[in-house]
């Protein structure tokens, strides 16, 4: 029972352009959504989150969209570098059960030059 | 300011053998994850800690996987006898409560 979804296996993007990458989730007790990124041999990196009470919350070129109606999240990414050629990781967790995440199967993004 | 830290970083060992992974969190970090990467099934949460002790082992796939945070500041995910299907890469996390889990770069496991 998959409660976080990515469904774009992988994402291909021109460097200057938006990346979007993309996240469902069916459990509405979620209340805490986060995102990290991946690079080969090393552990995921902390990106960006957001609360169930905002809709939106930006970082510099990061900003993660969620819509609770229809259980859907986004990383917008602009605009996007070479750098930023990785995997992707959307996550969530319900705050009264503490700091247990529950995480996507990810999304590789690659940024052509 | 030194992150998580896990050893070793690769293991290559024959099936039976038993295998030690270990993890140093965080300093002051009291949540502690163990967590294993597959293809197949991705991101999975094995099990936490939270002030070293045991909150949620629901993940563990077997009685051969035991986990122990004897102190604040080390851990290690046991597996006895080991199986080629335990091949994978395992992750130690920690953080604090209500913060994002910080990672550290993985043991790489190979059973042959």
């Amino acid at each position: 029972d998959q409660q976080v979804k990515q469904n774009s296996p992988s994402l291909s993007v021109q460097e200057g352009r938006i990346s979007i990458l993309n996240c469902d989730y069916t459990n509405s007790m979620f209340d805490y959504f986060l995102w990290y990124k991946k690079y080969p041999a090393e552990g995921p990196t902390f990106l960006i989150s957001i609360s169930s009470i905002k809709d939106k919350n930006e970082d510099g070129r990061f900003t993660v969209f969620l819509n609770k109606s229809a259980k859907h999240l986004s990383l917008h990414i602009v605009p996007s570098q070479p750098g930023d050629s990785a995997v992707y990781f959307c996550a969530a967790k319900k705050s009264e059960y503490g700091n247990k995440l529950v995480f996507g199967a990810g999304t590789i993004l690659r940024v052509k030059s | 300011d030194a992150g998580v830290i896990q050893s070793p970083r690769h293991e290559v060992t024959e099936m039976g053998q038993e295998v030690t992974l270990r993890c140093k969190p965080i300093s002051g970090h009291d949540y502690l994850f163990w967590y294993r990467q597959t293809m197949m099934r991705g991101l999975e949460l094995l099990i936490y800690f939270n002030n070293n002790v045991p909150i949620d082992d629901s993940g563990m796939p077997e009685d051969r996987f035991s986990a122990k945070m004897p102190n604040a500041s080390f851990s290690t995910l046991k597996i006895q006898p080991s199986e080629p299907r335990d091949s994978a890469v395992y992750f130690c996390a920690s953080s604090f409560i209500g913060g994002p889990q910080h990672f550290g770069d993985g043991t790489r496991l190979s059973i042959l």
